[in-house]
């Protein structure tokens, strides 16, 4: 079936590092992607989001990478710190024609990020 | 201060007992979703509506319902039929449009005891 996964479950780095977060998708018809962190007991909070015509972003301190060949998107955050230990989602947009499907995001599983100060 | 409210932050419940969970926004979005979480899962999409007194299933309707009398609320019920209803339930509201993000609110952790 059409799924929003992750590669890895779990990513420990040391602070200051670059962390990269993988997500894999599978429904070519997704138009939307975003980047969701979630700290734990908490909802999760938008970091960033990237179109289906972009291949990259960048925000502060991060940025989202769309290969569209692969069906692959990556988050990669700069100088990694403390704070960013969180629980990292990607979520898929399905858009359709008929409109009813815009903003019913399909999350992916997770990846649980330590930092190690 | 915008934003979304979910109330309570913790519930317990019997077995057998219908329990309603509060969700509302003040930020002018037509479209508001139920997320369900469980441990070490991502979001699984409950119901959404994208305008008043309308909603839709998402991919866990069943045991659910909702209610959309109000741009700004959008109450969820878990009812008796839900056989596993112990989760963390997540309420989202957003912009009706192509690809705009959802804000969430801070959830309920549900326990049936």
């Amino acid at each position: 079936g059409e799924s929003v996964g992750l590669h890895l479950p779990t990513l420990s780095v040391q602070e200051g590092d670059n962390s990269i977060i993988n997500c894999a998708y599978s429904n070519s018809a997704s138009d939307y992607f975003i980047w969701y962190k979630q700290e734990s007991g908490k909802g999760p909070q938008f970091i960033i989001d990237i179109r289906s015509n972009m291949d990259k972003r960048q925000g502060q301190r991060v940025t989202v990478l769309l290969n569209k060949t692969v069906k692959h998107l990556s988050l990669q955050i700069a100088a990694t710190q403390p704070g960013d230990s969180a629980v990292y989602f990607c979520a898929e947009n399905r858009g359709n024609a008929g409109g009813t499907s815009y903003g019913k995001l399909t999350f992916g599983q997770g990846t649980i990020l330590t930092v190690h100060p | 201060d915008g934003g979304i409210t979910q109330s309570p932050k913790y519930l317990f419940r019997k077995e057998g007992q219908n329990v309603t969970l509060s969700c509302e926004q003040n930020l002018n979005h037509d479209a508001m979703y139920w997320y369900r979480q469980d441990p070490g899962q991502g979001l699984r999409l409950i119901y959404y509506s994208q305008i008043v007194n309308d909603f839709q299933k998402g991919d866990i309707a069943e045991g659910y319902s909702v209610s959309r009398e109000k741009k700004e609320s959008f109450p969820l019920t878990v009812t008796s039929a839900q056989k596993n209803p112990t989760a963390f339930y997540l309420c989202a509201s957003s912009i009706v449009g192509r690809g705009l993000e959802a804000f969430f609110g801070q959830g309920t952790r549900l326990t049936v005891v």
